[in-house]
């Protein structure tokens, strides 16, 4: 069966540093991948999404940017932490094409202060 | 432009009794519609889906109705129980786009014993 992992579950970081953030899956191949994040009070917003290695796609100009250096992992990163960046950032997978239902990994909580 | 909408931020039902969570579309594109279930510091968990070649979805206690023409779906559980207390966002996607889904803003739940 597929697993999505990430970590960390929680970080408190001070505005300015940097972030990564690591997601993998397990038991499948060639997934594709998705970022988001929630806001406080708010639905879920798609961030980038890759269809596989090296493509990323960007949703919304922001300060984050990700990467997908193997076939089942896909970074979060930014160099300079806002605090407008904290929230609750989700990792998702589907596979194939057409209609497809995406998996959420368990979360990251990030408190930017 | 909010392309997925809950309007209704929360609902309260009494156990045993049916609820009722409504979502619209605004994007006649929408091809492929998905219920996420999702509790406090978690990952949204998947619950059922509907393609648009279809007016109906049962999966136990959980059906999903789709109304193309008023670009409306809904997700009814009967029984309600407890333990369905949580925040449950409804999502759309184009098959021709990726996979990739937008969300509402999510409906809080309140199932009371």
């Amino acid at each position: 069966s597929q697993t999505i992992h990430q970590w960390p579950a929680t970080l408190v970081q001070p505005v300015g540093s940097p972030l990564s953030l690591e997601c993998t899956v397990e038991g499948t191949s060639n997934p594709n991948l998705y970022w988001y994040r929630q806001a406080a009070g708010r639905g879920l917003q798609l961030l980038f999404y890759s269809v596989g290695i090296g493509q990323i796609s960007s949703e919304v100009p922001q300060n984050l940017s990700a990467s997908r250096p193997q076939d089942r992992q896909f970074i979060l990163s930014s160099k300079k932490l806002l605090l407008s960046d904290s929230g609750f950032y989700l990792c998702a997978w589907s596979w194939g094409q057409g209609w497809e239902t995406q998996y959420f990994g368990p979360g990251t909580r990030l408190l930017v202060l | 432009d909010q392309q997925v909408k809950q309007n209704s931020p929360s609902l309260s039902v009494q156990e045993g009794r049916i609820s009722i969570l409504n979502c619209d579309y605004t994007n006649s594109m929408f091809d492929y519609f998905l219920w996420y279930k999702k509790y406090p510091a978690e990952g949204p968990t998947f619950l059922i889906s509907i393609s648009s070649i279809k007016d109906k979805n049962e999966d136990g206690r959980f059906t999903v109705f789709l109304n193309k023409s008023a670009k409306h779906l809904s997700l009814h559980i009967v029984p309600s129980q407890p333990g369905d207390s949580a925040v449950y966002f409804c999502a759309a996607s184009r098959s021709s786009n990726t996979g990739k889904l937008i969300f509402g803003q999510g409906t809080t739940l309140q199932v009371k014993p």
